[in-house]
C-alpha cells in the first residue's frame, strides 16, 4: 500500500471550509486519478491526469479543484461542499504513457480520504 | 455510455466452497477487466486481471473466465478462506486514456 499515499485518512469538515486532500506514488506512474466512492455505488471517475495535463474531468461541479504539480503529486482543493459530498476520496496511478489514450494500464489505488461535510 | 453490471450485490459462502460473482458490459470495444478486491478501510487492490486476447487466466485460487460474444466476465475463487471476506469490484476499460467503467460491487462474506 506504501506505493500510493494520501493524507489526509479522514477529514471532517463544514461547508464554509476551504481544505485540500493529498496523494502521491511513488511508482513512476505518469497518469493519476481521483474517484469518488459512495456507499452503494460504484466508484465515479472526477478526474484524470496524464503527464500532469488534465484529459478528464467526468461534469466534476466546481467546489472540487484539482491540482497536478507533477506526475508524482495530486491535489483535491474543496471549497463550499454539500454533506452529500461526504464519500470515500480515492487516488489511483497507473502507468499510462500514451498521450493519445490508447494504453491502457493498470490503476493502482491509495487507501482513500474518507471525507464528512458537516 | 457504457455500462458494467455486477451480480450478486452481496454473497455469503462457507469456507472451503467456491465463490463466482459475474459482470456484464456494454460496450463491445472494452478490452480489458480488472478485478479489485477492497477489505475495510482500505483502497480496491488489483487481484487479477484479463485482456480480450484470452478466455481464461487463473493465479492460484483466483480465475476470471471473459466470454466476449456474450460480454461477460466472471471471478472464480475456490477453497475459500475467511480472509477473502471483502469488497470485489470488476472493472472495463477500451484503452482510452486509462478510463475504467467499475461494477457495482459484490460484499463477499466467508463463515468459518
Amino acid at each position: 500500500e506504501t506505493g500510493v499515499t494520501q493524507t489526509p485518512r479522514h477529514l471532517v469538515m463544514g461547508m464554509t471550509n476551504k481544505k485540500s486532500l493529498k496523494c502521491e506514488q511513488h511508482l513512476g506512474h505518469n497518469a493519476m486519478y481521483w474517484y469518488k466512492q459512495s456507499a452503494k455505488k460504484p466508484l465515479e471517475l472526477m478526474f484524470v491526469y496524464n503527464f500532469k495535463e488534465q484529459t478528464e474531468n467526468n461534469s466534476v461541479p466546481s467546489r472540487f479543484s484539482p491540482e497536478c504539480p507533477n506526475s508524482s503529486h495530486l491535489f483535491l482543493h474543496l471549497h463550499t461542499l454539500q454533506p452529500e459530498d461526504s464519500a470515500l476520496y480515492l487516488c489511483a496511478s497507473s502507468p499510462d504513457k500514451a498521450s493519445g489514450g490508447d494504453s491502457t494500464d493498470t490503476q493502482y489505488f491509495g487507501p482513500g480520504t474518507r471525507l464528512t461535510v458537516l | 455510455g457504457e455500462n458494467v453490471e455486477q451480480h450478486p450485490s452481496t454473497l455469503s459462502v462457507q469456507e472451503g466452497d467456491s465463490a463466482v460473482i459475474k459482470c456484464t458490459y456494454s460496450d463491445s470495444a472494452s478490452n480489458y477487466f480488472p478485478w479489485y478486491k477492497q477489505e475495510l478501510g482500505k483502497g480496491p487492490q488489483l487481484i487479477i486481471d484479463i485482456r480480450s486476447n484470452v478466455g481464461e487466466k487463473k493465479d492460484q485460487r483466483i480465475a476470471v473466465t471473459l466470454n466476449k460474444t456474450a460480454k461477460h466476465f466472471s471471478l472464480h475463487i475456490t477453497e475459500t478462506q475467511p480472509e477473502d471476506s471483502a469488497v470485489y469490484f470488476c472493472a472495463a476499460s477500451k484503452n482510452q486514456g486509462g478510463k475504467l467503467i467499475f461494477g457495482q460491487g459484490t460484499e463477499l462474506s466467508v463463515k468459518p
